[in-house]
């Protein structure tokens, strides 16, 4: 069964470093997605992308982050100048349809640790 | 605008025992509707949604859920709990807006534990 993969599975970085998530969504998927989940905490929308363009972000996704989609199957995630608060478990997601055959696919998640 | 509530952050339940999870949504919108279960260390996987068609939705390893208008519920239900089922499940509603791929809002998740 297809599924969204993501890496790395963890990350550590310093504060004020560049980090770049990766995720390849499901073939022939239109529609990629970025959440969040702070420790403790629900998972939170970041962004969506479909087009080839953000479609919607939250307010969470601010200028220090960034989405692309570079060579038609990965979809990344670059926030710019880590922040501590950063530090959470990322999930990329990818949806073929919109409408009634709406599902979201989750990947297995990037936890980042920002020291 | 969309929300969902969860009521009960950490449920407990015996083996073999009815599971009972609340969610209730809120929509200006009609809504689709969703659960999802987390185990440990591990990403997001759907049990099931609602998107229009049966009121009652049944998804994977037994669970089922009702959607109720009139009460902006979407209760998930398992008749026998099992060992296995020991993780966290999301709630979460999203827009029917058509084009453009909707947000999912997620509920802040209930702990289910099963006991012996």
């Amino acid at each position: 069964e297809p599924e969204v993969t993501q890496t790395p599975s963890h990350q550590v970085t310093q504060m004020g470093q560049e980090v770049i998530l990766r995720c390849v969504p499901i073939s022939n998927h239109l529609y990629f997605y970025w959440y969040r989940q702070i420790l403790g905490q629900k998972v939170e929308f970041l962004v969506s992308f479909y087009n080839n363009e953000i479609s919607e972000k939250s307010e969470i996704f601010d200028d220090q982050f960034s989405v692309e989609r570079p060579d038609g199957s990965n979809f990344t995630l670059k926030i710019r100048s880590t922040k501590l608060e950063d530090s959470a478990m990322y999930f990329c997601a990818s949806m073929l349809f919109s409408g009634e055959q709406e599902t979201q696919y989750f990947g297995p998640g990037t936890r980042l640790l920002v020291l | 605008a969309q929300s969902v509530t969860q009521l009960g952050s950490h449920v407990s339940v015996s083996e073999g025992a009815l599971v009972l999870l609340r969610c209730n949504y809120s929509s200006s919108v009609p809504p689709y509707l969703f659960w999802y279960v987390q185990y440990p260390n591990q990403g997001l996987q759907l049990l099931l949604k609602y998107t229009s068609a049966a009121t009652l939705v049944k998804g994977i390893n037994g669970f089922e859920a009702e959607f109720k208008k009139s009460e902006t519920s979407f209760h998930l239900t398992k008749p026998s709990a099992h060992m296995s089922d020991a993780a966290e499940y999301f709630c979460a509603v999203s827009g029917r807006v058509t084009g453009g791929g909707n947000k999912l809002t997620f509920g802040t998740g209930t702990q289910l534990k099963v006991e012996l």
